[in-house]
This record gives C-alpha cells, sequence and structure tokens, in this order.
C-alpha cells in the first residue's frame, strides 16, 4: 500500500544538524513532487519545502532558506530534509508528504502523509 | 504568521451545516485553483479532504464540499457528525518562489 514513513528525528542542540530521511512505498517516487512540512507543539501545520517530481526544483519557506537541504534518492524511494544551524524554533513534529499533482511543477496539496518524526532542539 | 486567514473556531450540532472561510490575496487564493483542506484530529497527521477547490479525494465523504470566491475560499461540512470535530487547515499554491502556505486552522466541535 501507500505508505511514508519518516525517520532521524531526536534530540539537538542549537546550531548543530540533523538529517531527515522519508522512506517511499506503493506508489512511482519518480512521479510526485514531494514536500516537508512541521507542526510545532499546539501550533498549526507550516509549509517547509518541497521539491518537483524529477528533483529540478526546490523552494524552501523562508523560515528555513539557507539552513534547510530537501532532496530525494531515486535509487533508494527516499526523500531527505538536511537540517543546519537548528535553532529552538525548529521544534516540531516534521512530516513528508505526497504532493497530489503528478510531473507538475506548481502543487496541488498533500494526499499522503507520514506519521512525522519529533525533532526536538535544546541546550 | 499565515499569508491565509480562517476563523479559530466554528461549531455546529449534529446534522447541521458548517462553513469555515479562507481568505488569501490574488497571489494565493485568489490566482490559482489549488485550494486544498486538510482535517487533522489530535495526535494524528492530517488527512487531505478537499484538493483544487473543490475535488474529494477517493474515500472522503460525500459531507464535505469545496468552493471558491475571488480571493476566498471555503469548505462546507453537511450533516455535521461527532466524527467531524477536528482541526481543520487550508492551504493553498503561491507561486514559484513559495509554492506552498497554510491557513492557521480552525477547530471545529461538535456541540
Amino acid at each position: 500500500q501507500v505508505q511514508l514513513v519518516e525517520s532521524g528525528g531526536g534530540v539537538v542542540q542549537p546550531g548543530r544538524s540533523l538529517r531527515l530521511s522519508c522512506a517511499v512505498s506503493g506508489f512511482n517516487f519518480n512521479s510526485y513532487g514531494m514536500h516537508w512540512v512541521r507542526q510545532a507543539p499546539g501550533k498549526g501545520l507550516e509549509w517547509v519545502a518541497v521539491i518537483s517530481f524529477d528533483g529540478t526544483n526546490k523552494n524552501y519557506a523562508e523560515s528555513v532558506k539557507g539552513r534547510f537541504t530537501i532532496s530525494r534518492d531515486y535509487s533508494k524511494n527516499t526523500l531527505l530534509l538536511q537540517m543546519d544551524s537548528l535553532r529552538v524554533e525548529d521544534t516540531a513534529v516534521y512530516f513528508c508528504a505526497r504532493d497530489c499533482g503528478s510531473y507538475v511543477y506548481d502543487y496541488h496539496g498533500m494526499d499522503v502523509w507520514g506519521q512525522g518524526t519529533t525533532v526536538t532542539v535544546s541546550s | 504568521q499565515s499569508a491565509l486567514t480562517q476563523p479559530a473556531s466554528v461549531s455546529g450540532s449534529p446534522g447541521q451545516s458548517i462553513t469555515i472561510s479562507c481568505t488569501g490575496t490574488s497571489s494565493d487564493v485568489g490566482g490559482y485553483r489549488y485550494v486544498s483542506w486538510f482535517q487533522q484530529h489530535p495526535g494524528k497527521a492530517p488527512q487531505l479532504v478537499i484538493y483544487d477547490v473543490s475535488n474529494r479525494p477517493s474515500g472522503v465523504s460525500y459531507r464535505f464540499s469545496g468552493s471558491k470566491s475571488g480571493n476566498t475560499a471555503s469548505l462546507t461540512i453537511s450533516g455535521l457528525q461527532a466524527e467531524d470535530e477536528a482541526d481543520y487547515y487550508c492551504g493553498s499554491y503561491a507561486g514559484s518562489s513559495t509554492p506552498f502556505v497554510f491557513g492557521p486552522g480552525t477547530r471545529v466541535t461538535v456541540l
């Protein structure tokens, strides 16, 4: 079945790095844009980053631009998020999600979500 | 601070209909037909209930419907049920530089 499974979360000190992974199964990974979305404790959803189906387009929220890098490994059907220079305000549950548009460079919404992985940035 | 605005809360009795609004600008909601709506129960991942303004994904109840007029999109839940009690977020494509934005969310309470 269609499934996204995140991993890599944990507790990290401010200024350090963390890499999140999202293992994809049950659909053609090559066909869909993929997002990272986060949710701070008790807060709403915040869009973080997106990578196009072919990996050529990458976009970021202003809050993470220059610190986070999204990528995808087609050989392993895996979405990645490299998070550098972490801040306390990056503390959140991070979800990976599939865009419901295929073979497009505009984004229609997220129709498949992982269960989330928790990132805590604290000294 | 969200680029989109939603009411903080909406409530209704079982069987009633409620509508949640999502107001943006011509750079997001008003400029594209790529508005989506998500339902989130506590401790769970969000679930898509509407995409492309008014399309329902397979498996989503017919009681959920979406529309848009100008810079404001709306989600209507008809025949309100206890299981509809959740947080609802709108989202919109916002162009090539910052492709996606969420609203702040609306807490739906079934009285």
